[in-house]
């Protein structure tokens, strides 16, 4: 089983649409969660921190359900601009340090 | 200059060359990382450094060597490199080393090796 594993989609959708990516994660000790944004051959950027409570910023909330290892984040009211590759991301803490894996991702395509 | 600087942006070599990746970062960051993206996979984190000590190499080949020589500064040498080493290679800072800091990616060089 990987260690982040995301839907690769891609997700076709039209603007003004609500759209979900989900992603899973194996390792139960897992301590931080992230979603980054990627847009075409440009470098990854924080979209949000993933809180235990849940967290909205603008049109994007993100959920972390510990008990199943599941993160989700929901976009609202598509943009064209929102049109990217989605990366989970989890830290896992070692001895000494932590570990970052990033999900494959989830590209998102959203049309007018 | 702000944020994660990177050069060369592209970079094509042969098997035999030897060459250098260099990133920069303007954060005053403690925590310097290399990254290889290739199509169609999740990152793979190469090296991490912290305070300019290595404290973590993910099993990567000797052919790649990393050089921290202060907190700012990050080198990738690169030497008798295979074609699968085609990829693009990212560095990244944090404010430090825990988990729950935002890493900062620079853009990337994109690497080809004929």
């Amino acid at each position: 089983r990987k260690e982040v594993e995301q839907d690769p989609g891609p997700f076709n959708v039209p603007e003004g649409a609500t759209v979900a990516f989900n992603c899973t994660y194996s390792n139960s000790a897992s301590q931080s969660f992230f979603w980054y944004r990627q847009d075409c051959r440009k470098e990854p950027k924080l979209l949000m921190s993933v809180y235990s409570s849940g967290n909205e910023d603008g049109r994007f909330t993100a959920q972390l359900n510990r008990a199943s290892q599941y993160i989700s984040l929901l976009i609202r009211d598509s943009k064209l601009s929102d049109s990217a590759t989605y990366l989970c991301v989890v830290s896992l803490p070692l001895t000494g340090g932590f570990k970052t894996i990033f999900g494959a991702g989830t590209r998102l395509f959203v049309k007018a | 200059e702000t944020g994660v600087t990177q050069t060369p942006r592209h970079l094509v070599m042969g098997m035999t060359n030897k060459k250098s990746l260099k990133c920069e970062q303007h954060l005053g960051h403690n925590a310097m990382y290399w990254y290889k993206q290739s199509a169609k996979k999740p990152l793979e984190l190469m090296f991490v450094y912290s305070l300019e000590e290595r404290v973590e190499n993910n099993s990567v080949p000797s052919r790649f060597s990393p050089e921290c020589p202060n907190s700012s500064h990050l080198f990738l040498h690169l030497h008798t490199l295979q074609p699968e080493d085609s990829a693009l290679y990212l560095c990244a800072s944090s404010q430090d080393l825990a988990g729950a800091y935002e890493q900062y990616f620079g853009p990337g060089t994109r690497l080809t090796v004929t």
